[in-house]
């Protein structure tokens, strides 16, 4: 039973171009969080998926950043005209329903560097 | 917003020398407190989760207790391969809407010599 996987695992993007980070949730996981995590800085929630819909993004930037969880497939995190300050460690984590309570399961993260 | 803070922010230990880690939290109603470890270029790891004041998780050689204000991590006789960033989070949850987050902690870098 694999984990939660990310691909991949390094990125590295120059400044303007497009940043797409995938998350394959554990197997029959339904619910996808994003989180990232700058240098010096604790994790920072991003979004809140369940298959095709988005339940919270609150923590998204108003622009350039998007998320998807379609009926198939892995989630993404789409990143338009990156900048330097989008170089960090991003995570998904999954869980099997809302309000668990043995914790979310997290992957080992996309780290991202804008060049 | 629901606020957690860690100290110290790092902690040197020797094998076998026992410490504690300490999370502060203020939100309006606790719905989970979670400790998490976190290897270099790794994924935090799910260690405990707390709900209710006087309650203890163990796992090993880690406890964690929780009181109304705050969580301890104590890490008894620790090995060197218990150095790691230690994460704390509580979780917050909109009544209405079906949301729910984490919120995390900046984390206690400890590293355990031989």
């Amino acid at each position: 039973n694999a984990g939660v996987m990310q691909n991949p695992r390094h990125l590295v993007r120059r400044r303007g171009q497009e940043a797409r980070l995938r998350c394959s949730p554990m197997k029959g996981h339904s619910h996808v969080y994003w989180y990232r995590q700058l240098p010096e800085e604790g994790l920072k929630f991003m979004v809140y998926l369940q298959k095709e819909n988005i339940i919270d993004e609150s923590g998204m930037p108003k622009e350039r950043f998007s998320a998807e969880f379609p009926k198939e497939g892995p989630s993404i995190l789409r990143i338009q005209q990156v900048v330097r300050g989008d170089s960090a460690a991003y995570f998904c984590a999954s869980s099997l329903e809302r309000g668990v309570t043995y914790g979310y399961t997290f992957g080992s993260g996309t780290r991202l560097t804008v060049v | 917003e629901d606020q957690v803070t860690q100290s110290p922010e790092a902690l040197r230990l020797q094998e076998g020398e026992s410490s504690s880690l300490n999370c502060s939290y203020t939100v309006s109603g606790l719905r989970g407190l979670f400790w998490y470890r976190q290897d270099p270029g790794k994924g935090p790891e799910f260690l405990f989760t707390l709900y209710s004041a006087g309650e203890e998780k163990e796992k090993e050689r880690l406890k964690a207790t929780l009181t109304k204000k705050e969580s301890f991590l104590h890490i008894t006789a620790p090995k060197p391969e218990d150095s790691a960033t230690y994460l704390c989070a509580v979780r917050w949850v909109l009544t209405q809407g079906g949301s729910e987050k984490l919120v995390f902690g900046k984390g206690t870098k400890l590293t355990v010599n031989p």
